[in-house]
Parts: structure tokens; C-alpha cells; sequence
């Protein structure tokens, strides 16, 4: 049971343009979520996050959007870099239970971003 | 530098073999974690520790093994009832191991079967 879903497996975007990666989530125990960028054969780097209690975070050229009653979040990456061209994964945690970071990924979706 | 350092970075196991698989962190991080990422899936969580000498499974710790002997070290072994060991493997880190925190990971082992 997949309960944070990436549906875009990949995204091409032209150089200077917004890229918008999406994300949908099951859970509704899920109160913090995080954007991770990942290059081939490395591990994944933290990119940026946001709280339930937030609809909007911002942080540079990145900046995360949540529809908590869509279940659905959203990066978008303005303006878009060839550098950013990697794997984005979303991944959520949930309220409640054992307190420790355990994150839920999506499947990640690849972006490629041309010059 | 602080980091997470993996090694190897690509590992081969024979049919019935067990293979360990090495994590190290000089982050001073309480916490340290195990997933497994497989082609077109999400990563999914094998182990964690929150403190030395004591761990707990994640969603997939059957046919795996970890110890916590020391803050800085969180092994991992595939044993031989891994039916499906073939994946990339990334260990993590974190402060405490709460909820919330960022994690920070290793650079991976691709494990492969021969």
C-alpha cells in the first residue's frame, strides 16, 4: 500500500522555466513533509519542508505548497536550473505512535532540465 | 568534514552468503537509520536505532541483521533468508531521531546477487 505516491515518474522542462513536481498522500495521520533531491549513485540531500500547519514554504528558488484536503503537495522550482536535473523524492511522518523519524518516501520522480 | 560514509560502494553476494554492509557517521547524530531503495519504489525502512545498543524493525527487516555497538557505527548484514537482496542500500542519520527531523544521508552500497 503505496500511502505517499509520486505519479509523475519523469519531468522535462526547458532551462529558466518553473518545474512543479507533484506528490499525493493516503495518510491522514501525516503532519510534516520534506522534499529530497537525489543525483545518481549518491544518497538523497534534504531540499526542504513543511508543516501541517503551513500551506506554504518558501526557500529561494524553491518553494513547497500543501492542500492538506487534496492530500496533495506540490515543489515548484523557479526558475529551473540544468543543475536541478535529479531525482526528487517527497516523503511524510506521521502524528501519533512511536515518535521517531521515520519518514514515508514516494517513488521520485525525475527531473531533467534542458539548457 | 561531517558525514556518512558507506562502503563499499558496490557489493556482490553469492547464493547463501551473508555480507555486512557498513555505516559510519562522525555527525555526533543519536539516530541512524537503514532503507532499502528499489527501481521505480519509494525508500523504505529496513532499521533504526535511536540510541546505541538499542534498535528496532522498520517495515522490511526480515533477512536482515544490524547492531549499534557504537554511536558512530550501524551495520547492516543481508543474510542468506534475503530472498531479494538486489538494491541500492543508504544509510541516514539524525539529531535525536525525532520526529520531524531532517535526515542526512550516506552516499549508498549497490548490493548485487551473483
Amino acid at each position: 500500500d503505496q500511502q505517499v505516491k509520486q505519479n509523475s515518474p519523469s519531468l522535462s522542462v526547458q532551462e529558466g522555466r518553473i518545474s512543479i513536481l507533484n506528490c499525493d498522500y493516503t495518510n491522514s495521520m501525516f503532519d510534516y513533509f520534506l522534499w529530497y533531491k537525489k543525483y545518481p549513485a549518491e544518497g538523497p540531500t534534504f531540499l526542504i519542508s513543511i508543516s501541517s500547519i503551513k500551506d506554504k514554504n518558501e526557500d529561494g528558488r524553491f518553494t513547497v505548497f500543501l492542500n492538506k484536503s487534496a492530500k496533495h503537495l506540490s515543489l515548484h522550482i523557479v526558475p529551473s536550473q540544468p543543475g536541478d536535473s535529479a531525482v526528487y523524492f517527497c516523503a511524510a511522518s506521521a502524528k501519533g505512535g512511536t515518535s521517531y523519524g521515520k519518514l514515508t518516501f514516494g517513488q521520485g520522480t525525475i527531473l531533467t532540465v534542458h539548457p | 568534514d561531517g558525514g556518512i560514509t558507506q562502503s563499499p560502494k558496490y557489493l556482490f553476494r553469492k547464493e547463501g552468503q551473508n555480507v555486512t554492509l557498513s555505516c559510519e557517521q562522525n555527525l555526533n547524530h543519536d539516530a541512524m537509520y537503514w532503507y532499502r531503495q528499489d527501481p521505480g519504489q519509494g525508500l523504505r525502512l529496513i532499521y533504526y536505532s535511536q540510541i546505541v545498543n538499542d534498535f528496532q524493525k522498520g517495515d522490511i527487516a526480515e533477512g536482515y541483521s544490524v547492531s549499534r555497538e557504537k554511536k558512530e557505527s550501524f551495520p547492516l548484514t543481508v543474510t542468506s533468508a534475503q530472498k531479494n537482496p538486489t538494491a541500492f542500500y543508504l544509510c541516514a542519520s539524525s539529531i535525536n531521531g525525532v520526529k520531524g527531523e531532517k535526515l542526512f544521508f550516506g552516499s549508498g552500497t549497490q548490493l548485487s546477487v551473483l
